[in-house]
């Protein structure tokens, strides 16, 4: 069965520290694996990976996939208060383009 | 360019009722999928459709239907409704058939009592 495992699922910090998510993905021909960011509203896109070792980045957001190992991490830096959400990562195998497989998400809060 | 829209916002109904929401996608977009975000399951995928036809469908019993009309507007019910049923239902559009990128609306919060 496809499984997106997100860790850790809880994340404290304060304004000023970096922060780095994980995303891990079992997924039966894998094909590409995304980030949003949900406050209490719906999810807003952030990146999407399909290739392994190319970093994006928007801002003081980056992410990167490494298909190898089957993960991604989504790094934060300079977090702000505007940062706190919780952060989800999907994967999509190429049976299903139209269903992305969520993982449990963290939920990120930025103290000021 | 307007984002997807969903409505409604929130609906309260009784168990053993049926609801009917609505989601018109990006303009341009062909691709409405659903998804049913719970505390305890967080988002399921619900089904998918393009081109008025279900391509996918999620693991959910067959009180949970769909369609899509031929302006890209979907539509979404779950019959008979159950106290589980309670959920935040968001959908999510996509330009093109197979692209990955899904842009979501804002949701509607259906409460079952």
């Amino acid at each position: 069965e496809d499984k997106v495992v997100q860790s850790p699922l809880s994340l404290v910090v304060h304004e000023g520290d970096t922060v780095t998510l994980n995303c891990s993905y079992e997924v039966t021909n894998f094909r590409s694996l995304l980030w949003y960011k949900q406050e209490k509203k719906a999810p807003t896109f952030l990146f999407m990976l399909t290739s392994s070792g190319i970093e994006k980045k928007s801002g003081r957001l980056s992410s990167i996939l490494d298909k190898k190992e089957l993960f991604s991490i989504l790094n934060i830096t300079a977090t702000q208060t505007g940062d706190s959400a919780v952060y989800l990562c999907a994967a999509v195998g190429s049976s299903n383009t139209g269903k992305l497989i969520f993982g449990q998400g963290t939920t990120l809060q930025v103290k000021p | 360019k307007a984002g997807v829209t969903q409505t409604p916002r929130y609906l309260i109904k009784t168990r053993g009722q049926q609801v009917t929401l609505s989601c018109s996608p990006i303009s341009g977009h062909r691709s409405v999928s659903w998804y049913q975000q719970t505390p305890g399951q967080g988002l399921q995928f619900l089904f998918e459709y393009f081109s008025e036809t279900q391509r996918n469908k999620g693991n959910f019993p067959g009180r949970f239907s769909g369609r899509q009309f031929s302006n890209s507007r979907s539509e979404m019910n779950v019959s008979t409704l159950e106290l589980g049923d309670s959920a935040l239902y968001l959908c999510a559009s996509t330009p093109l058939l197979g692209g990955y990128e899904q842009y979501f609306g804002p949701g509607t919060r259906l409460t079952v009592t």
